[in-house]
């Protein structure tokens, strides 16, 4: 089946400092989706990209959906304490219309060092 | 405010029971749904589709007869895991896709303990 590589796998920051982190995928997704999840709690929809090459932000969020429909990046700026927590790509097959499951990279684990 | 709710949120059973978990659509009428399996420190596995009114189609290495899914109304599709064992131990999650934007909404989650 489809695997999506999300690196890397914890991080270590300081307070402000930016972060990024990526997903590489052996196959090809029409969408790509950023979520942030809470321990103890499902995932919150971070950033949703439907179209290859869009770059999209949300605030202090900015993705990236790659060229090649097999790669997509989250990039944080100044990072604050909220930040903290499990952030995770996800591919989807189909094009945003509801109707595929979500291929799960493993998580990055955000950690920020005051 | 929650536009997929799932209950119960957290269950504690006994070896050989079932569990019924619910996961309901606040907000849309969904004809898909999706269930996934998290284990600690790990990331979510898709288990099952659970289609309104039809079967439910699993993933691969999923047992459908242990994991029992009924889609039978556009808002509820509930996930039953039968003679639950120990290593059935997990957080289930599901997630419903909003009909025209497509926009894919998480549940609470709940975490399932079978001592």
């Amino acid at each position: 089946g489809q695997q999506l590589n999300q690196s890397p796998q914890s991080m270590f920051i300081q307070e402000g400092e930016d972060v990024s982190m990526n997903c590489t995928s052996s196959s090809i997704f029409n969408t790509w989706l950023w979520y942030k999840q809470d321990p103890g709690e499902g995932p919150v929809l971070l950033i949703a990209l439907y179209k290859a090459g869009e770059l999209t932000s949300n605030g202090r969020l900015t993705a990236q959906f790659g060229t090649t429909r097999k790669d997509s990046f989250l990039n944080i700026s100044a990072s604050i304490p909220s930040d903290v927590g499990i952030y995770f790509c996800a591919g989807q097959l189909g094009s945003g219309g509801g109707a595929d499951g979500l291929t799960f990279g493993k998580g990055t684990h955000l950690i920020i060092q005051p | 405010g929650a536009v997929v709710s799932q209950h119960p949120s957290r269950v504690i059973c006994k070896s050989g029971t079932s569990v019924k978990i619910e996961c309901r659509s606040l907000d849309f009428q969904a004809t898909t749904m999706f269930w996934y399996r998290q284990f600690p420190k790990k990331s979510l596995m898709l288990m099952a589709t659970s289609n309104e009114g039809s079967k439910a189609t699993y993933e691969q290495g999923v047992e459908k007869d242990k994991f029992l899914i009924n889609h039978a109304s556009l808002t509820l599709s509930t996930l039953t895991v039968t003679s639950a064992h120990p290593e059935d131990s997990s957080f289930y999650i599901c997630s419903a896709g909003r009909p025209n934007t497509g926009e894919l909404f998480f549940g609470e989650g709940s975490r399932l303990t079978v001592l």
